[in-house]
C-alpha cells in the first residue's frame, strides 16, 4: 500500500469555523509533512513531523494547528482563517531512510469565504 | 542552501513531440533528484527519481539523467501524449532535510 490519503476533498469554511484536515498513511513511514499549494505555484512546506514529533515549522501563522496523534495520522486544525489561506493542502509522508521519494496524498482543497 | 531551478513554461508541443523540460540544481552534500507531476485539480505523483551521479530515472517513457558535473536533471520524452499535460516539478533532497521544489513547468500538449 503506497497511498497517503487525506479527507476531506473539498472543504468550504467561514472565517469563525474551526475544521480539521486528516490525512492518513500505512507505509510505516515516520516522517510526515504538510505543505501548502497555491494556484500555479510549487507546494510550500509548512510542519514536519518526525517520529511524531514537531520538528519543522515554517513560521506558519497560529491559525494552522498540527497534531500527530500517532505514526500513521496527521493532522491539521484550522482555526479563524483567512480568504488568502484558499489553497490546496497537500500531506506527504516520507521513510526516514534518507533521500526516498515523498509520497503525496491527492490534497484538500479549501475555501475560505 | 538548496535550490532548483526550471524552465518556465508553458511547454506546448504536438502529440508526438518530443520533450525536454530543463532541471538545474544547487545543493550541499549528494541530493537525490525527483520528477514530480501534477494533473489538475491532483496532489504530486513520483514520477521518477535518481539517488546518484549518472543513474538515470525512468517511468512511462520519461527518462532523466542525474549530471553531477553540469548539476543537471532535465526530463526528456520521446513522444508525447495529449494525457500527458499537466505540471511537472522537479525536486532534491540530501539526507534527511525537506524536499525542495523548483517552480514547476506547465506543459500543454495538443493533438
Amino acid at each position: 500500500d503506497t497511498e497517503v490519503t487525506q479527507t476531506p476533498k473539498h472543504l468550504v469554511m467561514g472565517m469563525t469555523n474551526k475544521k480539521s484536515l486528516k490525512c492518513e498513511q500505512h507505509m510505516g513511514h515516520r516522517a510526515m509533512y504538510w505543505y501548502k499549494q497555491k494556484a500555479k505555484k510549487p507546494p510550500e512546506l509548512m510542519f514536519v513531523y518526525s517520529y511524531e514529533k514537531l520538528s519543522i515549522n515554517e513560521s506558519v501563522p497560529s491559525r494552522f494547528s498540527p497534531e500527530c496523534p500517532n505514526s500513521s495520522l496527521l493532522n491539521l486544525h484550522l482555526h479563524a482563517l483567512q480568504p488568502e489561506d484558499s489553497a490546496l493542502y497537500l500531506c506527504a509522508s516520507i521513510s526516514t531512510g534518507g533521500n526516498t521519494e515523498a509520497f503525496f496524498g491527492q490534497g484538500t482543497r479549501l475555501t475560505v469565504v | 542552501g538548496n535550490s532548483v531551478t526550471q524552465m518556465e513554461g508553458p511547454v506546448t508541443l504536438s502529440e508526438e513531440a518530443f520533450l525536454t523540460i530543463n532541471c538545474t540544481y544547487t545543493a550541499t552534500g549528494y541530493p537525490s533528484l525527483f520528477w514530480y507531476v501534477q494533473y489538475p485539480g491532483e496532489g504530486l505523483q513520483l514520477l521518477l527519481k535518481a539517488t546518484k551521479a549518472d543513474d538515470k530515472g525512468s517511468n512511462k517513457g520519461f527518462e532523466a539523467t542525474y549530471r553531477k558535473e553540469t548539476t543537471s536533471f532535465h526530463l526528456e520524452k520521446g513522444s508525447v501524449q495529449v494525457s500527458d499535460s499537466a505540471v511537472y516539478f522537479c525536486a532534491l533532497r540530501t539526507g534527511f532535510q525537506k524536499l525542495v521544489f523548483g517552480t514547476g513547468t506547465r506543459l500543454l500538449v495538443s493533438p
